[in-house]
């Protein structure tokens, strides 16, 4: 049972184009996270929130761009899509509590093709 | 900082062999860690956590144990299933106000019937 929605599974869009990735959480957690997946598997983090009218760049840097004026809502937009913009990008989130057991949970991701 | 080394994969293996894939860590102080897997086309899942030292985190099979002594958590499987085959990421989690995850860069497990 998933409590974090991410839309559209695949996407697949011309060169030039604005696209925003939608990532929406059902669980009331005030931080959330945007991951970029190279075909190697490994995660970068491209953005991340902790809470509502909070964004910060993450370790990767990103043409993207990210806003949060819901708790629930994180969307990731890219004004002008470009090949290399093709990936898989996943949404996670967790609780509010500065607390070391907690993990976070994840989307089943967005593949992007930019072509 | 924080790190995961992971043993880097592909590791491929036959149904109901044993599984053993290495993770160590460097935190600053007691870390949270954790094993997540991740199916084809889909994101990651936890699949077990443990949060001290010598703690056992287990779940459909698969065992963890948090080793201070060698900054170790390693994850194991006493007979793996085609179903099995999946990326797996280790990771630890610090706490502290600036909380972030920290990812190991993944094992990619094949399983053969």
């Amino acid at each position: 049972e998933a409590d974090i929605y991410q839309t559209p599974r695949y996407l697949v869009i011309g060169t030039g184009k604005k696209i925003t990735l939608e990532c929406s959480q059902t669980m009331g957690h005030d931080k959330m996270y945007w991951y970029q997946q190279d075909p190697g598997m490994e995660l970068h983090l491209i953005h991340y929130s902790y809470g509502v009218n909070s964004t910060e760049k993450g370790d990767l840097s990103s043409e993207s761009t990210v806003s949060r004026i819901r708790t629930e809502h994180f969307p990731l937009t890219l004004e002008s899509a470009r090949p290399s913009h093709t990936s898989q990008y996943l949404c996670a989130s967790s609780p509010g509590a500065a607390r070391r057991d907690y993990g976070y949970t994840f989307g089943s991701g967005t593949r992007l093709t930019v072509v | 900082g924080d790190s995961v080394t992971q043993m880097e994969g592909p590791v491929t293996l036959s149904e109901e062999a044993f599984l053993t894939i290495n993770c160590t860590y460097t935190a600053t102080g007691y870390p949270s860690l954790f094993w997540y897997v991740q199916y084809p086309g889909e994101g990651l899942q936890l699949l077990l956590k443990a949060t001290k030292a010598d703690d056992k985190g287990s779940n459909k099979g698969f065992e963890a144990t948090y080793r201070k002594e060698t900054t170790s958590f390693h994850l194991e499987k006493g007979s793996v299933q085609v179903s099995d085959s999946a990326v797996y990421f280790c990771a630890l989690n610090s706490g502290g106000s600036n909380y972030k995850l920290t990812f190991g860069k993944g094992t990619l497990l094949t399983v053969n019937p």
